[in-house]
């Protein structure tokens, strides 16, 4: 089955600056690469996702890029702000629809914003 | 609903003691997909329907656990004689399912404390 890592587990970057979390997949055949926030407390939500025919996606401050190749994928947020701060899960899909098969997260990262 | 709804959403039980969950998921999404979540850690996949087809149940961590989805829409996850090890919160997600992987839209949790 997929496999995806996740890092860092934990990274701290000052107001203003950009911050990067990477993800790898073990799977050739996933083609399909979310990204969730989860706030404290709060329930995950999609921020943006990648299918394997792009390499990558941008939406205002955030942007996911796909190397296939080397099976990584990378969230990046620039201009960071306090609203930033949460886990932010990676996951990975071969599209088979669900289960086991289907999505494999990652083990997230606490993205803190220091003001 | 507007969302995925959970309850409920917090339980306290004393170990030993059975536990039922409760997942309302979107109206028309047919995959519906449980998951654990323990403190600081990332999404543990549990059971995951797809409309009328048998659940994968792959990701159970014990014949404590079951979950069943009746009529394609409510989902009930049972847990029989808890564990302090099973202290943690469950999350609950549905989506359209229409074949190709998409958006998981996640409830906000059932916090279950097992002392």
């Amino acid at each position: 089955g997929e496999n995806v890592e996740q890092h860092p587990s934990t990274l701290s970057v000052q107001e203003g600056d950009s911050a990067v979390i990477k993800c790898t997949y073990s799977d050739s055949a996933s083609n399909y690469f979310p990204w969730y926030k989860q706030e404290l407390g709060k329930r995950p939500q999609l921020i943006i996702d990648i299918r394997s025919n792009v390499g990558e996606k941008k939406d205002q401050r955030i942007a996911v890029t796909l190397n296939k190749t080397a099976k990584h994928f990378s969230l990046h947020i620039t201009e960071t702000q306090p609203e930033d701060s949460a886990v932010y899960f990676c996951a990975a899909s071969s599209g088979s629809g669900g289960g086991a098969d289907g999505l494999t997260f990652g083990k997230g990262t606490h993205l803190i914003i220091q003001p | 609903g507007a969302g995925v709804s959970q309850s409920p959403s917090n339980k306290v039980t004393e170990k030993g003691k059975d536990v039922e969950l409760r997942c309302d998921p979107i109206s028309g999404h047919t995959a519906l997909y449980w998951y654990r979540q323990s403190l600081g850690q990332g999404l543990e996949f549990l059971i995951y329907f797809q409309g009328n087809s048998a659940p994968d149940k792959s990701g159970l961590p014990s014949d404590r656990f079951s979950a069943e989805r009746t009529g394609g829409s409510v989902s009930t996850l049972t847990i029989q004689r808890t564990q302090q090890e099973d202290s943690a919160v469950y999350l609950c997600a549905s989506s359209l399912g229409t074949g190709t992987t998409g958006e998981l839209f996640f409830g906000e949790g059932s916090r279950l404390t097992v002392l």
